[in-house]
């Protein structure tokens, strides 16, 4: 079976910029979190959707929004981006809300 | 916030050797789960151990759980140079509103096993 995937794997944007970050959880799960992940740092948590609702959020400003579509896969958005976007961004996918969360490889985003 | 923290910050073995790396965390938990991250990449899971459990085994790793005192640990025995990576504590809390599911990462112990 495949795993969580996510898109693009790179992505380097400039200051105010907008970005759209793609997630495909596991088959299956219906649970989608997304996590920043600063160099040097544990992940930090910023939503989490299941069946396609916001059940949780956390410390990050409302420039980021996310949703998930009724396939289960999610997009994170990030409007008036700024240098301390910069970061690899995270998408966990699990059956249910407090079962083992899979990690997808992350989309690593450069804001100059 | 940072709820789980992990020490050592850094830990550097022979091949061979046992690896300890422990956590803690400040809330009651529904689960605390340890991950593992190869330079920068996803993060691949370990073991998932519940509140109401207290040592879980998986090949050559044993996790330990004390939710009296906060803390969990990892033990990696018989290490090996592909075990060098990060290693992450992650804890899923109960909260007021129901179980949300999220998880609250430590900033990790770096490991690394000489060969």
């Amino acid at each position: 079976d495949a795993g969580v995937t996510q898109s693009p794997t790179h992505l380097i944007k400039t200051r105010g910029q907008h970005v759209t970050l793609r997630c495909s959880p596991i088959s299956g799960h219906k649970s989608v979190s997304w996590y920043q992940q600063v160099l040097g740092q544990g992940p930090q948590f910023i939503f989490q959707y299941y069946e396609k609702e916001e059940r949780g959020r956390g410390n990050f400003p409302d420039r980021f929004s996310a949703r998930q579509f009724p396939n289960y896969s999610s997009e994170l958005n990030v409007n008036a981006l700024l240098l301390g976007d910069s970061a690899l961004y995270l998408c966990a996918s699990s059956f249910a809300q407090q079962e083992t969360q899979y990690f997808g490889p992350g989309t690593r985003l450069l804001v100059l | 916030s940072q709820q789980g923290e992990e020490d050592p910050q850094a830990l550097s073995i022979q091949e061979g050797e046992n690896a300890t790396m422990n956590c803690s965390y400040k809330t009651s938990i529904n689960n605390l789960q340890w991950y593992r991250q190869n330079s920068g990449r996803g993060l691949v899971h370990l073991i998932l151990i519940r509140s109401n459990e207290r040592e879980k085994h998986s090949g050559r790793l044993r996790v330990t759980l004390d939710t009296s005192k906060k803390s969990s640990s990892l033990l990696i025995t018989a290490s090996r140079a592909a075990d060098t990576a990060s290693y992450f504590c992650a804890t899923d809390p109960t909260s007021n509103s129901g179980n949300t599911g999220k998880l609250i990462f430590g900033q990790g112990t770096t490991l690394q096993v000489k060969p």
